[in-house]
């Protein structure tokens, strides 16, 4: 089965700090795509940032920045000067390039707490 | 505003109720997808349909039957609810160039 594995349920960071939410993947294709959803209690899925797997270079946006190890099968989220809006479930998904599949693969999610 | 509506956000079933969840989607996406979220559980994907006029299970498809009704539409029916389908329900339509997908604002179903 091709899965993605979120190995923290939990975590906690304090305000203005940094924290590393991680995120391993199986798969037996060469081109993929990799993402983090943000869902406040709002149940809203926000996509964080994305990371295409024929791509190097690790994809930034603002504060959010990845550690992506293909070799590895690893796709790590940091989030720099925490803020008290960051506080929400963060889920690592996969999905395979084009056509019928599309489907995406969600990991099952790490809660972060942000503490003032 | 352009996106991905769905109907009801919540809703309160018996055991053996039937109930249709609606989605609909402006963006003219050919793919939409419904998955269920569980605590501890990530989403799960029900049921997706590629294009137009085609559908095919998912990793959880028992107990759940879909409709593609046309390009924007694509319905979710339980058609006897029980108490393990209570969930959140997100139907979402993939965004295309590789951005993932667009997600309804999901629906609370509780089924007692």
């Amino acid at each position: 089965a091709q899965t993605v594995t979120q190995s923290q349920p939990e975590m906690s960071v304090q305000e203005a700090e940094t924290v590393t939410l991680s995120c391993t993947y199986d798969t037996s294709e060469s081109d993929y795509y990799l993402f983090w959803y943000k869902q406040p209690p709002s149940r809203q899925m926000i996509l964080v940032i994305r990371q295409e797997a024929y791509k190097q270079q690790n994809a930034t946006e603002n504060r959010f920045s990845v550690n992506f190890q293909k070799a590895a099968k690893s796709f790590s989220l940091k989030i720099s000067d925490s803020q008290l809006g960051d506080a929400a479930m963060y889920f690592c998904a996969r999905m395979n390039y084009g056509g019928s599949q599309g489907n995406l693969i969600f990991g099952k999610g790490t809660k972060l707490s942000v503490k003032p | 505003n352009a996106g991905v509506t769905q109907t009801p956000k919540f809703q309160v079933l018996k055991t053996g109720q039937s109930m249709t969840l609606q989605c609909a989607q402006d963006m003219n996406h050919n793919s939409m997808y419904w998955y269920r979220q569980d605590p501890g559980m990530g989403l799960r994907l029900i049921y997706y349909s590629a294009s137009e006029g085609t559908t095919d299970k998912g990793e959880v498809p028992n107990g759940y039957n879909v409709s593609r009704l046309n390009k924007r539409e694509f319905s979710l029916r339980l058609e006897s609810a029980a108490p393990s389908q209570t969930s959140v329900y997100f139907c979402a339509s993939i965004t295309g160039g590789g951005y993932g997908y667009t997600f309804g604002s999901g629906t609370r179903l509780t089924v007692v």
